[in-house]
């Protein structure tokens, strides 16, 4: 158990308003990332983090921004949440650092209307 | 960038059977990994495999790094292994992924 919680696990809110998903770890790794997962897809990547204040982009990035102030936890805000934002979010961690095993939380099911 | 194919995209199968699954990655790549996401949505990596085999109970994968291919061995199928499997390829920091294989394994 690699100790990952997401919140909240499901929300549902409307065009225009912000979300902010939190990503919470209990082991100090210093790799996170933020995915998304639509139908008949893979997932794919929003940001990354790989420290405190250190953050990149993913493949789909536009419409999203993260923050990472402290080890364990990474916050994915959505400014103004549009519809197409409606999906499955996840998190994950890379506990050896860069290429190697990711573990990932339970995941977060965000509707927008 | 990183393109990942998977195949089938679909497989029933009846219990006890075998199977094998395959991911096409079409560049060069240091980091490959293999997921199951069961009916429930969870995400387990089964294996972190860039180059050659490993096994892990009844499963198996083997990777070919020069030939940009890994596949899955599933020996025995189980109800429990029903899902859909995950293969991601890439760098170190960003994962590109496939759009899965569907397994069904029916009782």
């Amino acid at each position: 158990d690699a100790g990952i919680t997401q919140s909240p696990r499901h929300k549902v809110t409307e065009t225009g308003t912000p979300v902010t998903l939190r990503c919470h770890q209990t082991e100090n790794h210093r790799y996170m990332y933020w995915y998304r997962q639509d139908p008949g897809h893979g997932l794919r990547l929003i940001h990354y983090s790989y420290g405190v204040k250190d953050t990149d982009k993913g493949e789909v990035s536009d419409g999203y921004s993260v923050s990472r102030s402290k080890t364990e936890d990474f916050l994915l805000t959505l400014e103004s949440a549009t519809s197409s934002q409606t999906s499955v979010y996840f998190c994950a961690i890379n506990p050896a650092g860069g290429g190697d095993t990711q573990y990932f939380g339970p995941g977060t099911r965000l509707t927008v209307l | 960038g990183i393109q990942v194919e998977q195949s089938p995209p679909d497989l029933i199968l009846q219990e006890g059977a075998n199977s094998t699954l395959r991911c096409n990655f079409s560049d060069s790549v240091n980091n490959l990994q293999w997921f199951h996401q069961n009916p429930w949505g969870q995400l387990i990596n089964l294996f972190y495999i860039p180059s050659g085999t490993k096994q892990n109970g009844r499963l198996s994968a083997t990777t070919v790094a020069t030939e940009r291919y890994s596949l899955l061995y599933i020996s025995s199928s189980q109800t429990t292994d029903s899902g859909v499997y995950f293969c991601a390829s890439g760098g170190n920091y960003q994962l590109i992924w496939g759009a899965g294989t569907k397994l069904i394994i029916k009782p």
